[in-house]
C-alpha cells in the first residue's frame, strides 16, 4: 500500500510569483485536505477536494487554490506570493466520511523571499 | 467555536522518567480526536483515533485516554527516540467541510539518555 506523497520536497520562490504543489494520495482513498504549518504552530486548514469538488475552505485568500483529478491526486496553487506564505505545507488523504483519519504526507517546504 | 489546546508547550524528561501530555478541546459534536507524532520538518504521523468518552488505545510506550473535555497522552518509560512535537487535533465542520482538523499548538517533547 503507497502512503501520501508530495512534491517537490523543497522550493524556494520570490514575492509576486506562483506556485503549484502536488500531492498524490493514499490506495483506496479519495478525499484529499490541505494544511499550511507555519515553524512552532499547529497545522491550519486551507481547504478540503472530494470527488474533484472544493469541500470546504478555511480563512484563507483566494489567491490560494486547488484542484482534485479523477485518481484524487491534488494540487495546491498559491498566487502572488508573500513572504508570510513561506511555511510547510501538508497534505492529508482520507475516505469520506465523518470521523475518519487523515493520513499526511511529508510535506513541501516552500520559502518566499 | 472549536478550538484545541495543547499543554505543557514543551516537556523534557529523563529517560524512564514517565509523563503525560494534555488536550483540552471544545467542539460542537465531538467526530473524533486524533493524535499524532511529528519530527522536525516532516508531516505528522498519525498515533490514535479516539470517539468516545472513557475509551483508551495503547501503542508500545504511549497510551491515549479520552474524556468529554481532554484527552491524554500518557508516555510510560520514555526513551530517547519518543522525542517528537505531539499534536492533537479534533474533527471540525469548520469552513463548511465534512471533517477537516483543527490543531493545537503541539507539545514538544524531549528526551534525554
Amino acid at each position: 500500500e503507497t502512503g501520501v506523497t508530495q512534491s517537490p520536497t523543497h522550493l524556494i520562490k520570490t514575492r509576486g510569483q506562483q506556485v503549484t504543489l502536488r500531492c498524490s494520495s493514499q490506495s483506496g482513498h479519495n478525499t484529499v485536505s490541505w494544511y499550511q504549518q507555519a515553524l512552532g504552530q499547529g497545522p491550519q486548514f486551507i481547504f478540503q477536494y472530494y470527488r474533484e469538488e472544493e469541500n470546504g475552505r478555511g480563512n484563507f485568500p483566494p489567491r490560494f487554490s486547488g484542484l482534485q483529478f479523477p485518481n484524487y491526486s491534488s494540487e495546491l496553487n498559491v498566487n502572488a506570493l508573500e513572504l508570510d506564505d513561506s511555511a510547510l505545507y501538508l497534505c492529508a488523504s482520507s475516505s469520506r466520511g465523518s470521523g475518519d483519519t487523515q493520513y499526511f504526507g511529508p510535506g513541501t517546504r516552500l520559502t518566499v523571499l | 467555536e472549536d478550538q484545541v489546546t495543547q499543554s505543557p508547550e514543551a516537556l523534557r524528561l529523563q529517560e524512564g522518567e514517565s509523563s503525560s501530555l494534555n488536550c483540552s478541546y471544545t467542539v460542537s459534536g465531538l467526530r473524533g480526536l486524533f493524535w499524532y507524532r511529528q519530527d522536525p520538518g516532516k508531516g505528522p504521523e498519525f498515533l490514535f483515533t479516539l470517539y468516545s468518552a472513557g475509551e483508551e488505545k495503547e501503542k508500545e510506550r504511549l497510551k491515549a485516554t479520552l474524556t468529554k473535555k481532554e484527552s491524554f497522552l500518557h508516555i510510560t518509560a520514555p526513551k530517547p527516540e519518543d522525542s517528537a512535537t505531539y499534536l492533537c487535533a479534533v474533527h471540525s465542520d469548520y469552513g463548511g467541510s465534512q471533517g477537516n482538523l483543527i490543531f493545537g499548538k503541539g507539545t514538544k517533547l524531549s528526551v534525554k539518555p
